[in-house]
């Protein structure tokens, strides 16, 4: 069982275009939903999480959008330079700790120059 | 930096033989995770531990072990190693606020 389902798996913008990755899980008690950028050959780092008190949240390019009732959550990267090119990858961990992540399989996202 | 080394970072090894992947932090954390991660699967925890000689199982966690006998060490065993092996290991902590996951480089392990 799958609990945390990321598409698309790869995505092409061109530079100054918005990306756009989607995550939808099914474990309602989910509560901590981060998301994680990775360059190849480097570990997985934390780019922007939410908790589900919230339905957006902001840091500079980089937007998670947080639908609760429909259990989905979203990753949108404003004016995507060819910089962002890596893979991302959502995740989901319970009871307001991330003691336990679940990862979506990744997006390898390209930004073309 | 969130003070994780791997090691080692590269290993080829051949089926049947038994292999350690050492992962040690300087920020005195709790809690620490063995991730492997797979073209096509994301990243799966494979055990995890809350504290010195407390682990537990992960998703993937057959055909490994783990052991943690200083805070500072988490150790991955894999005590007969597969093709199905063959991947990219991460080593990750969880900061002492909880809210925030720091991994490791990597070990890439091929079992030939």
């Amino acid at each position: 069982q799958q609990q945390v389902k990321q598409s698309p798996q790869s995505l092409i913008v061109q530079k100054g275009g918005i990306s756009i990755i989607n995550c939808a899980y099914e474990n309602t008690a989910f509560d901590y939903f981060p998301w994680y950028q990775q360059f190849p050959g480097k570990g997985p780092a934390l780019l922007i999480a939410i908790r589900p008190d919230v339905s957006e949240k902001k840091e500079g390019r980089f937007t998670i959008s947080f639908n609760k009732s429909a259990k989905q959550f979203s990753l949108h990267i404003m004016d995507s330079q060819p910089g962002d090119s890596a893979t991302y990858f959502c995740a989901a961990s319970p009871g307001g700790s991330n003691y336990k992540l679940t990862f979506g399989k990744g997006t390898l996202l390209t930004v073309n120059p | 930096d969130a003070g994780i080394t791997q090691s080692p970072r590269h290993k080829v090894t051949e089926t049947g033989t038994p292999v350690t992947l050492r992962c040690h932090q300087t920020e005195n954390h709790r809690y620490m995770y063995w991730y492997r991660q797979d073209p096509g699967h994301g990243l799966r925890l494979i055990h995890y531990s809350y504290g010195v000689k407390d682990t537990d199982k992960g998703e993937v966690s057959d055909g490994y072990s783990v052991s943690r006998s200083k805070t500072e060490d988490f150790l991955l065993t894999l005590e007969s190693a597969t093709s199905s092996q063959t991947s990219v290991y991460f080593c990750a902590i969880n900061d002492h606020s909880g809210n925030t996951i720091y991994f490791g480089e990597g070990s890439w392990l091929t079992v030939v």
